[in-house]
């Protein structure tokens, strides 16, 4: 069955430092891998997409990296800011037909001044 | 910027009501998707729709869903006799392309069957 798994499952820093989250999946066969940041009560916005042959991609402060063999990815947020408070969400596509996107449960970030 | 739109924001139902929930999405866009997050749980696909028809349906998509484009914008999901096990958030998505493209969510439809 595939499944995308992430940790910690919420987590509060301080403005201005730097986290890191992690994701690992059994999505087979593989197409991509996303991060996106949903706020509470709306719509997931896409951080970044990766395919199997990108190791890391970077958007702004946000940095991700995938390792295809391991199955594993992370997102770095680098001196972080208020408005990331938010929850992060790591999202793999298979190559099956209806290119469906099966969603971790999250990452709760609060940053706190 | 083009964005996804989704009315209405909220829709409170009773229990074995229909409801039709509308998207409208990016307009260049071919691929369009149905997810659903029940509170506090994660994000659901549920239906993927090409070319006017359903290309991939999850197990959670029987017979009391269906969906429809049923002119050159709109895009709507149907529950057909809702339970209160339909109450979540439901979000529409579009693509430009089928793999490797980003997909563009909208803000959700929250639903709440009573």
């Amino acid at each position: 069955k595939n499944q995308v798994e992430q940790s910690p499952q919420s987590l509060i820093i301080l403005e201005g430092k730097n986290c890191t989250l992690q994701c690992n999946y059994t999505v087979s066969p593989f197409s991509n891998l996303r991060w996106y940041k949903q706020d509470t009560g709306r719509g997931p916005v896409s951080l970044t997409i990766m395919t199997f042959s990108e190791n890391t991609k970077s958007n702004g402060r946000y940095t991700a990296t995938l390792d295809a063999d391991t199955k594993q990815s992370s997102l770095h947020i680098t001196a972080s800011q208020l408005s990331d408070s938010a929850s992060y969400i790591c999202v793999v596509s298979g190559l099956a037909a209806g290119n469906k996107l099966t969603f971790g449960g999250g990452t709760r970030v609060l940053v706190k001044p | 910027e083009p964005e996804v739109t989704q009315t209405p924001s909220h829709q409170v139902t009773q229990m074995g009501q229909e409801v039709i929930l509308r998207c409208v999405p990016i307009s260049n866009h071919l691929y369009f998707y149905w997810y659903r997050q029940i509170l506090g749980q994660k994000v659901e696909f549920l239906v993927s729709f090409y070319n006017n028809e359903i290309s991939e349906k999850s197990e959670i998509f029987d017979d009391q869903f269906s969906v429809e484009r049923p002119d050159g914008s709109n895009f709507t999901l149907k529950i057909r006799s809702t339970k209160l096990e339909d109450s979540a958030m439901y979000f529409c998505a579009s693509t430009s392309g089928q793999l490797n493209t980003e997909a563009f969510f909208g803000q959700g439809t929250r639903l709440t069957v009573v």
